[in-house]
Formats: structure tokens, sequence, C-alpha cells
């Protein structure tokens, strides 16, 4: 089946520290990969997206890039802010049939100023 | 453009009663679909609506239900409520093909005591 594997949290660091948080995944056929983003007491907001091998989403100073061959899509930023206290979900999307989203379990980040 | 709507934001409820819940997409948006996120079983896909028919679902038992009006704008209803179905209620509208990106209300937080 589809699913998606995070890195367990909580993480927390300094502020400009860098950040990694990985994402595997598994999947039949060829998925969309997504990070969603989510601050208290809100909603998820995306936070970029990728939807073929080899392809680098980024917004906000984060990145992540869709590692067919590894099946990964890592979550980056080389220098985090006290603002991205969050918690961090990474998703999958197949590209077939309805619109369904696998979500990971989601990783809870804080930055200590 | 306005994002996605969710009414009520909050909502108490008693084991047995049965609650609906309301969720108005992105204008031009086709697709919508329902999570259910609790700190045990994280983020799950309960069902999605296009074109006011059921396109995909979940494993959820049948007292979770939902439906699509002409407008797009959506509900689901959760029947003979138990103690376990509180959480928080996410609706993501998109526009219409999987792999398209969902865009997430600010949930319904239902509370079942």
């Amino acid at each position: 089946g589809n699913s998606v594997t995070q890195m367990e949290g909580p993480v927390t660091l300094s502020e400009e520290a860098f950040l990694t948080i990985n994402c595997t995944y598994t999947a039949t056929g060829y998925p969309s990969l997504f990070w969603y983003v989510q601050y208290p007491g809100e909603g998820l907001q995306l936070l970029l997206k990728a939807t073929k091998a080899d392809d680098k989403g980024s917004n906000k100073g984060f990145e992540a890039t869709y590692r067919k061959e590894t099946t990964s899509f890592h979550l980056e930023k080389g220098s985090v802010q006290v603002s991205d206290s969050a918690v961090y979900f990474c998703a999958l999307s197949i590209i077939q049939g309805a619109q369904k989203l696998v979500f990971g379990q989601g990783t809870r980040l804080t930055i200590n100023p | 453009k306005a994002g996605v709507t969710q009414t009520p934001r909050y909502l108490i409820k008693t084991r047995g009663q049965q609650v609906t819940l309301s969720c108005s997409p992105i204008s031009g948006h086709r697709s919508v679909s329902w999570y259910q996120q609790t700190p045990g079983q994280g983020l799950q896909f309960l069902f999605e609506y296009f074109s006011e028919t059921q396109r995909n679902k979940g494993n959820f038992p049948g007292r979770f239900s939902g439906r699509q009006f002409s407008n797009s704008r959506s509900e689901m209803n959760v029947s003979t409520l138990e103690l376990g179905d509180s959480a928080l209620y996410l609706c993501a509208s998109s526009l219409a093909n999987a792999g398209d990106t969902q865009y997430f209300g600010p949930g319904t937080r239902l509370t079942v005591l």
C-alpha cells in the first residue's frame, strides 16, 4: 500500500540552525509529494510540492527534492527562525483516481531564540 | 480569492448525538476532501466528493457520511457519536485532478462528552 514515514519528533533547534526533517515513502505508481505545515490552532498550509522525480519544491527558504531512487522527500532549511515553530507533515498523492492525501505522522519543530 | 471555510469552528456534543459539519471550497474548486486529525491516529482520509459524487472513501464506519451540493459546498455527518470521534475535522478543496494541490480550511474541533 501507500505510506509515508517521517522522522520522529519533537525536534528542537536554536535560531539560525540548519534543519532537516526526513521523509520516505512507499507508493504504487508515481505520486506527487507535499510538505504541509500546521501552526497551533490552525489547519494545514501547503509549504511546497513536487510532482515528478528530481523536481525540487521550494518556499520561504524551505526546500525538498523528490528522490525516486531513495523514495525520499526530505525537508531542509538553511537557517530556521522562531516563527518556523510548527508541526510539519509530509504527504503523498497518487496521480490516478480520486484526490486522497496519505500523511506521515507529523514532526513537531520548536525553535528557541 | 477567499480560502476554504468551515463551520462551525468548535462543537461540543454528547455520546449518541449526531453532528453535521460544513465546508465551502475555494471558488472554482470542484473536489472536496475530508480528513480526521487525532493525536493517536494522525491525519486520516475520510472521503472525497467531486461533482456531487463520492469518488473515494477511507476506512471509517458507516456512521460517517457526506454529501456535496451543486455549488461544490460539502457537508459531513457523523451519527451516533462516540467518545473516539473527538477530533479536528479538516476539509480540503482542489481543482479536480488527482495530484492537484489540496487547500485546507481551519478545521472544526469536535468534542464528544
